[in-house]
């Protein structure tokens, strides 16, 4: 079965540290992956994808996401973490196969202390 | 310019009542999307659209949801004889073309509550 897996429900960052968000993906051939954030009360806001080429990926915000055809994971990276970063985060994946569903991960919760 | 909007952001429903909930996406954007997204969950894909057609509707969850898009633009999901198991929000997300990587915007969504 296709799935996406973000093994941590939480991460928390000390303000100005490094932070990243794990996200593993099962899926046939090569996916697009997405990264999406959500704020409270609010939808979900588009961070970054990966579609094909360089497997570092940057988006909004400062964020970046490393692609690992091995390893197939796609994790969301910052170098210095803001206290506005804290929200709960979600990995998307888009199979090849699929001309329009994408299987979400389950949210991991970003929280960053001043 | 406008994003995605959904109307309206919070519906309480009593069980056995049938609810509609709009979708207004982006301008010209061809694909719409409709997931259901329980509480402390990731959203789940239920059906979408390419301009007027339905095209994928394998994961609507029962003969009780309903989903259109007459015009190809404005959709309204439709959930009849609603229980309790329906409390989610409901996530409208719409992109430019037909692309496989193309960017799903989302609306906020409508929070149903069903007593």
């Amino acid at each position: 079965a296709q799935s996406v897996a973000q093994p941590e429900d939480q991460v928390n960052v000390a303000e100005g540290n490094p932070l990243t968000v794990k996200c593993t993906y099962s899926v046939s051939g090569n996916p697009y992956l997405f990264w999406y954030v959500q704020y409270p009360n609010r939808g979900l806001q588009f961070l970054l994808k990966y579609i094909t080429g360089d497997n570092l990926v940057k988006g909004s915000y400062g964020f970046e996401a490393e692609f690992n055809k091995s390893q197939t994971s796609f994790h969301l990276k910052k170098p210095s973490a803001l206290v506005s970063d804290s929200a709960l985060y979600f990995c998307a994946v888009r199979p090849l196969s699929s001309a329009s569903k994408i299987i979400f991960g389950s949210g991991t919760r970003l929280s960053i202390r001043p | 310019g406008a994003g995605v909007s959904q109307s309206p952001r919070y519906k309480v429903a009593k069980r056995g009542q049938d609810v509609a909930l709009r979708c207004d996406p982006i301008s010209g954007h061809v694909s719409l999307f409709w997931y259901q997204q329980a509480l402390g969950q990731g959203p789940e894909f239920l059906t979408y659209f390419q301009n007027e057609a339905q095209l994928d509707k394998s994961g609507l969850p029962s003969d009780r949801f309903f989903a259109e898009r007459p015009e190809g633009s404005v959709s309204t999901l439709k959930i009849q004889r609603t229980q309790q198991e329906d409390s989610a929000v409901y996530l409208c997300a719409s992109s430019l073309g037909l692309a496989g990587g193309e960017t799903q915007y989302f609306g906020p969504g409508t929070r149903l509550l069903v007593l």
